[in-house]
């Protein structure tokens, strides 16, 4: 168990839709990264936040956009959803803020667009 | 077009025997890491190389980075069931603002 927690697990919804991931981030962490990890494109890097703010933008789509909450949860909303969005899709914490920073990942959210 | 290759794809191998897989670039990284990603889970972080030419251990596993820090490669000696997995080479570009690139990963299956 690495520390970080990713809800839903699942989820299946249309195209055109939109939905939102939940991360938290081990106790003490204040980066949160997102990634995209799909067959074809293997793992990509979408964003990083660190304490609250944005810090680093790797190849996320516009439709794609993401917040960290004072708390210090993340959460990432993907709208317009195609069926090219499905993928697995992971949260990394980290206690310092540099993209080469030992991050430690949570198990994902698959998510399937029909 | 990817940034990172890595070879070989696929790799399947009795225990016990040694392999080495590389990834390889034309542009220069500032660090590149090693990651081990099994079924289901997060990739989980093996080791971070920065400086050139380093060579780091980690028990039956040897990562080395590149002189001109284009390329690494990881051996393994004596491989167990246990390191059946995807590896995943990933880094931090020099001249690509902020980015982090990671290659399409080795797949390795070790056979008892």
């Amino acid at each position: 168990d690495s520390g970080v927690t990713q809800t839903p697990k699942h989820l299946i919804t249309a195209t055109g839709q939109r939905v939102t991931l939940r991360c938290s981030p081990r106790s003490g962490d204040l980066s949160v990264y997102w990634y995209q990890q799909s067959l074809d494109q293997g793992l990509q890097f979408l964003i990083q936040y660190y304490n609250g703010e944005e810090r680093a933008k790797g190849n996320i789509l516009e439709r794609f956009s993401a917040q960290q909450f004072p708390d210090l949860h993340s959460e990432l909303n993907l709208s317009s959803l195609e069926l090219g969005d499905s993928a697995l899709y992971f949260c990394a914490s980290s206690v310092g803020g540099r993209l080469n920073t030992e991050a430690f990942f949570g198990q994902g959210t698959r998510l399937t667009v029909v | 077009t990817q940034l990172l290759e890595q070879s070989p794809q696929f790799l399947s191998i009795q225990e016990g025997e040694n392999l080495t897989v590389y990834c390889n670039s034309s542009s220069v990284f500032s660090s590149l890491q090693w990651y081990r990603q099994e079924p289901g889970e997060g990739p989980v972080l093996l080791v971070t190389v920065v400086t050139g030419g380093e060579v780091k251990k980690l028990k039956r596993l040897t990562f080395q980075f590149g002189d001109a820090r284009k390329d690494s490669s990881l051996h393994i000696t004596a491989a167990q069931p246990g390191d059946t997995g995807l590896y995943l080479c990933a880094g931090e570009l020099v001249n690509y603002g902020q980015n982090f690139v990671f290659g399409p990963g080795t797949r390795l299956s070790v056979l008892p």
